[in-house]
């Protein structure tokens, strides 16, 4: 079955903390990779998508997602992260011939303290 | 531009209530979808349309009905609402499979429903 899973349920850092969260997706065939991020309080927001080609991905924030296909990965990764970023975070995959759903990870909720 | 508006954001039920959640997107888009998110659990999917007049099932359909009468708009109905109903709603838009970069969702605000 098409699946994505994310290891950390709960991660703290402090402030100019390195961070990054992982993802791995199941195989089924062509898959394209996002990462979502919701913001207390409100709806999910794209951070960044793979499709093909360069397999590291620049998103927006300072985000960037490395695509290893052979680890059947999409990690996020940011070099300091900020007070803002505290949010959870969602990988999710779009595997072909679904309709366009998105199957969803289980989030990964990140706190940043100062 | 308001892109995907869901509406209530907020209601409480009754075990046994009806209700309707309604979606709608001004952006054309030819698929649309409703999740449920819990705590730990993500987010799941109830329902999908790739287009007007059609609908299918998602991950956990049991208990929700939807309709797609116009493209802009994704009813979502709860018949006789169950407490395991409590949950945030998501609908969600996208254009489709013959446009570029599909598969990027667009989200709503989200309705958070309690059943009492």
């Amino acid at each position: 079955a098409q699946s994505v899973s994310q290891h950390n349920h709960h991660v703290i850092l402090s402030e100019a903390a390195s961070l990054e969260l992982g993802c791995n997706y199941s195989y089924g065939g062509t898959v394209n990779l996002f990462w979502y991020v919701q913001y207390p309080g409100q709806h999910l927001q794209l951070l960044l998508k793979y499709f093909s080609g360069d397999p590291l991905v620049k998103g927006i924030k300072g985000f960037e997602a490395e695509f290893i296909k052979s680890k059947f990965s999409f990690n996020l990764r940011k070099p300091s992260v900020q007070w803002s970023d505290t949010a959870e975070y969602f990988c999710a995959g779009r595997y072909t011939g679904t309709a366009s759903k998105l199957t969803f990870g289980t989030g990964t909720r990140l706190q940043v303290t100062l | 531009n308001a892109g995907v508006t869901q509406t209530p954001k907020f209601r409480v039920l009754k075990t046994g209530q009806s209700m309707t959640l309604l979606c709608a997107q001004d952006m054309n888009h030819e698929y649309m979808y409703w999740y449920r998110q819990d705590p730990g659990m993500g987010l799941r999917l109830i329902h999908y349309s790739v287009g007007e007049g059609t609908t299918a099932k998602g991950e956990v359909p049991d208990g929700y009905n939807v309709s797609r009468l116009k493209k802009q708009n994704f009813l979502l109905g709860l018949e006789s609402a169950a407490p395991s109903q409590t949950s945030v709603y998501f609908c969600a838009s996208t254009r489709g499979p013959l446009a570029p970069n599909t598969g990027e969702l667009f989200f709503g605000e989200g309705s958070r429903l309690t059943v009492l």
